[in-house]
């Protein structure tokens, strides 16, 4: 069974980069048609997604967070990445790391969130 | 950016009732919208995808229905474990959530 688990520091001070790291158990992250995401949930937003990226690597930022975004993939440690710099207290949240199942239809392909890590609770302050 | 509104905010059910969730988008999202469970300190779980497809192991109690703009997610007699909060999730331009919908024991 497919398991996701993210790490990484729950404190990171403003101006500051912050990086997680989301470990992949189960199965090999280069199987099948999945899209790998990230996606954020805090008070004041809610839900947010953040990025998308196949396990070759081409990736979907939300616009909104493009300039400070970067996602990267291991498939060697069956693992990805988020990396997100000059944090603000407004990205105060908790992190998930998802998969993103394939669905093929006439209009084209579409991923959405199918199997979610725990996630992990990221505070910006000084 | 797709805005996705659901309602009510906040839903009170007795045990054993029916639950309709709706959520609606700005724009036509076709039928490429999912709909998650999420209970306090958990991880949202997926329920619905395809508008009326459901996940693997959900109970046939959760059904959805919809397309275009227009959604519902019905819990056809609720169950005790059913109380938490429920979102939707358009993936047709980008991906954007719903602010939530609250299902309380009445």
């Amino acid at each position: 069974q497919l398991q996701l688990q993210e790490s990484g520091p729950g404190l990171a001070k403003p101006s500051e980069t912050l990086s997680l790291t989301c470990s992949v158990s189960g199965d090999s992250m280069s199987s099948g048609s999945y899209h790998w995401g990230w996606i954020r949930q805090s008070p004041g937003k809610g839900l947010e997604w953040i990025g998308i990226m196949s396990y070759s690597g081409s990736t979907d930022y939300n616009p909104s967070l493009k300039s400070r975004v970067s996602m990267s993939v291991d498939t060697s440690k069956n693992h990805f990445s988020l990396r997100l710099t000059s944090v603000t207290a407004a990205d105060t949240a908790i992190y998930y790391c998802a998969r993103c199942d394939e669905i093929v239809t006439v209009g084209g392909v579409y991923y959405y969130m199918d199997i979610w890590g725990e996630g992990t609770t990221v505070t910006v302050s000084s | 950016e797709i805005v996705m509104t659901q309602s009510p905010v906040t839903l009170s059910v007795s045990p054993g009732e029916r639950a309709t969730l709706s959520c609606r988008a700005s724009q036509s999202v076709g039928s490429n919208l999912a709909w998650y469970q999420q209970k306090r300190g958990q991880a949202p779980r997926l329920l619905i995808y395809d508008a009326s497809t459901r996940a693997s192991g959900i109970p046939a109690r959760f059904g959805g229905s919809g397309s275009g703009t227009e959604f519902t997610l019905t819990i056809s007699s609720l169950q005790s474990e059913d109380f938490a909060l429920y979102y939707c999730l358009q993936y047709n331009s980008w991906w954007t959530f719903g602010q939530g919908t609250k299902v309380e024991i009445k």
